[in-house]
């Protein structure tokens, strides 16, 4: 169980246009779902924290003109990068969180790559 | 603030031998969580282990083990007769209690273990 997926998991666009990125918890209700960025050889960087219902917590540094994000339902959180370029080209995660008693845990989906030529 | 320091960037070793990947931590909290995850080439984050600040006893699963000492603020992974399977990113990382608002992660700059036959 839990099992979150990211679609597509590749992408490759021109410099200028707008790519989406879906996350999708499949078997369980996400309320929060968080957006990571990791670019080569590094760590990964939260951008934002999406809440069903309510408008994203963007990380500092982060535009959030730049990078939508949408949690329209409990099981579907989407990130929109508008338009795009070259620097933006990035390995990005999405996690969707379970709650527990006590702690909510943090489920990773399989990763979206974005080439922005 | 919370901080996770992984001082190793890159470590080699030959199959079979042992391997340690040091974590050091910051956090003002005294209950927090620690992780371990692992990030082969395909770029999926696989989880190992979580620990509650509370529970100080190393784990053993496998060929894996960990070792937390609240003393010294560390969480170290140790990888027994290690196998080419092995060669991955892995990152430690860091949590604040479930506060009924979101448990947010500071990862790691993540340690790159390149096991050879």
């Amino acid at each position: 169980g839990a099992v979150v997926s990211q679609h597509p998991s590749r992408v490759i666009c021109k410099s200028g246009t707008s790519v989406k990125i879906e996350c999708r918890s499949l078997d369980f209700q996400a309320t929060t779902m968080f957006w990571y960025r990791q670019f080569p050889k590094q760590s990964l960087m939260l951008m934002a924290t999406s809440n069903e219902g309510s408008k994203a917590t963007y990380e500092q540094g982060v535009e959030k003109d730049k990078f939508l994000i949408n949690h329209a339902s409990l099981t579907l959180s989407t990130l929109t990068v508008t338009s795009a370029h070259p620097e933006d080209s990035s390995f990005y995660i999405c996690s969707a969180e379970l709650r527990g008693v006590g702690y909510n845990e943090q489920f990773f989906g399989p990763g979206t790559r974005l080439t922005v030529l | 603030a919370q901080k996770v320091t992984q001082a190793q960037t890159e470590i080699s070793v030959v199959e079979k031998e042992d391997v340690t990947l040091d974590c050091v931590y910051e956090t003002r909290d005294t209950t927090y969580y620690l992780f371990w995850y692992k990030q082969p080439p395909s770029g999926e984050l696989v989880f190992l282990i979580r620990r509650n600040s509370f529970d100080e006893q190393n784990e053993i699963s496998g060929r894996y083990s960990w070792n937390f000492q609240k003393s010294t603020s560390s969480f170290n992974f140790t990888i027994t007769a290690s196998q080419v399977v092995d060669s991955a990113v892995y990152f430690c990382a860091l949590s604040d209690i479930y506060t009924g608002a979101n448990s947010k992660l500071t990862f790691g700059k993540g340690i790159t273990l390149s096991v050879r036959p």
